[in-house]
């Protein structure tokens, strides 16, 4: 079975803080997405990567980065948090071509105080 | 612009009962539909697909059929169980980046 694990289910940090969420899949996956869910609003795109060091912007980027520095691993940077990023944070990842099926991380639920 | 619409929750239904959960949506063309389930604790996960007009996605005893007059993929349970309490996601395939788009997700408690 494809494992799509992220490292904290649960994290803590205050305002301006730099926050790193990590993801590891491990099904030599090359597409990597982040996500991020809200009551009401459902999921929305924040960045995605096809590749090694590649990556793309999805629908909210704004606040956020990335790094993809192996195939493996999909971190999402928060380069100075604010309390407006709490939100439940999944990692997906899928093969090249098939974007239609994706698997999913169990989640990070990050509070920014 | 491409967006997903699903009917607000919670839904709440008796062990045996019939399911419907609405989803309409807007995109350019006929994109690919799916279901996606969540299950306390869990990441999301594929339930189910149609990849053009009245293809019908089927599994675990879920259904959706692609409408495109009505623009629709209802998700359908003829009997459901406890164990179906989750949150669903209607979703599509965006066509100019080959995104998926999810909905705002409907929850389901089913009582025993």
């Amino acid at each position: 079975d494809v494992k799509v694990t992220q490292s904290s289910r649960y994290l803590v940090k205050r305002t301006g803080e730099k926050v790193f969420l990590e993801c590891v899949q491990d099904m030599d996956h090359e597409n990597m997405f982040w996500y991020r869910q809200d009551p009401g609003l459902g999921l929305r795109l924040i960045y995605f990567s096809y590749d090694v060091k590649m990556k793309e912007k999805g629908d909210i980027p704004e606040g956020y980065s990335v790094s993809r520095e192996k195939k493996e691993r999909f971190s999402l940077i928060l380069e100075s948090a604010s309390t407006n990023q709490t939100s439940m944070y999944l990692c997906a990842s899928s093969l090249l071509g098939t974007t239609e099926k994706l698997f999913f991380g169990s989640g990070t639920q990050l509070s920014v105080l | 612009g491409n967006s997903v619409t699903q009917m607000e929750g919670p839904v709440t239904l008796s062990e045996e009962a019939f399911l419907t959960i609405n989803c309409t949506y807007t995109a350019t063309g006929y994109p690919s539909l799916f279901w996606y389930v969540q299950y306390p604790g869990e990441g999301l996960q594929l339930l189910l697909k149609a990849t053009k007009a009245d293809d019908k996605g089927s599994n675990k005893g879920f259904e959706a059929t692609y409408r495109k007059e009505t623009t629709s993929f209802h998700l359908e349970k003829g009997s459901v169980q406890v164990s179906d309490s989750a949150v669903y996601f209607c979703a599509l395939r965006r066509f100019r980046d080959d995104k998926i788009i999810f909905g705002k997700g409907t929850r389901l408690h089913i009582l025993p």
